[in-house]
């Protein structure tokens, strides 16, 4: 079974740009998750996807921050302007729906340097 | 509420055992425990449910007290590929994200 893809793998851009990343869940994960891994720290939760909708994005910085799972399968996370304090490795993780306790398998992340 | 792990790093000699606990000030549904490599992503080791349950993973088990609202990993007889950094993760309902501890950086020597 193939695992959750992330692409690119590693982004450097300066600050102020725009960037995008791109993540496909496991065949059949309704919910879809963007993490943000700072260098030493745990993964914190961006946005909770179920299927389409946004099931809870408390925690996105939504003036730089947005992102979309239009058909319910792939998701874009997108930043614009980008910040220094934006370095950080960006995971995507998927899981079976929600309202039991699942697993959330995690992607290779996308690791974005900004400077 | 970030669950607090304890302790921030340990250092052990092949063969050695380890524990690393994660603890919460709010009352939990599920913890869930982590490990992931330098530069790759969290591999899921196991789940624990409210109720007090202890599940195990070859060497490789976890406790969780409701009371303290406290889960301990139990890793024992390390092997090098125990290597890592382990992550708690908790959840305090039912289809909830995750939210993660810093983290115990765990080295396993020859």
């Amino acid at each position: 079974e193939a695992g959750v893809a992330q692409s690119p793998r590693y982004k450097i851009i300066e600050k102020r740009q725009s960037v995008a990343f791109w993540c496909n869940p496991i065949s059949g994960h309704a919910t879809l998750y963007w993490y943000q891994q700072i260098l030493g720290q745990g993964p914190k939760l961006l946005i909770q996807f179920q299927n389409n909708g946004v099931v809870d994005d408390s925690q996105l910085p939504k003036d730089r921050f947005s992102a979309e799972r239009l058909k319910g399968v792939d998701s874009t996370l997108k930043i614009q302007p980008a910040k220094l304090e934006d370095s950080a490795v960006y995971l995507c993780a998927s899981s079976l729906p929600g309202g039991q306790v699942v697993t959330q398998y995690f992607g290779p992340g996308t690791r974005l340097t900004v400077l | 509420q970030q669950p607090v792990q304890s302790p921030q790093a340990v250092i052990l000699r092949e063969g050695e055992d380890a524990v690393i606990n994660c603890s919460s000030s709010k009352a939990l549904y599920s913890v869930h425990w982590y490990r992931q490599k330098h530069g790759e992503a969290p591999v899921f080791l196991m789940i624990l449910l409210k109720g007090g349950e202890q599940k195990g993973h070859d060497k490789i088990s976890a406790s969780f007290n409701e009371k303290k609202q406290q889960s301990s990993l139990y890793l024992t007889a390390s092997q090098l590929s125990y290597s890592g950094t382990y992550f708690c993760g908790t959840t305090l309902n039912s289809g909830y994200a995750l939210n993660f501890g810093k983290g115990t950086s765990l080295l396993v020597t020859p």
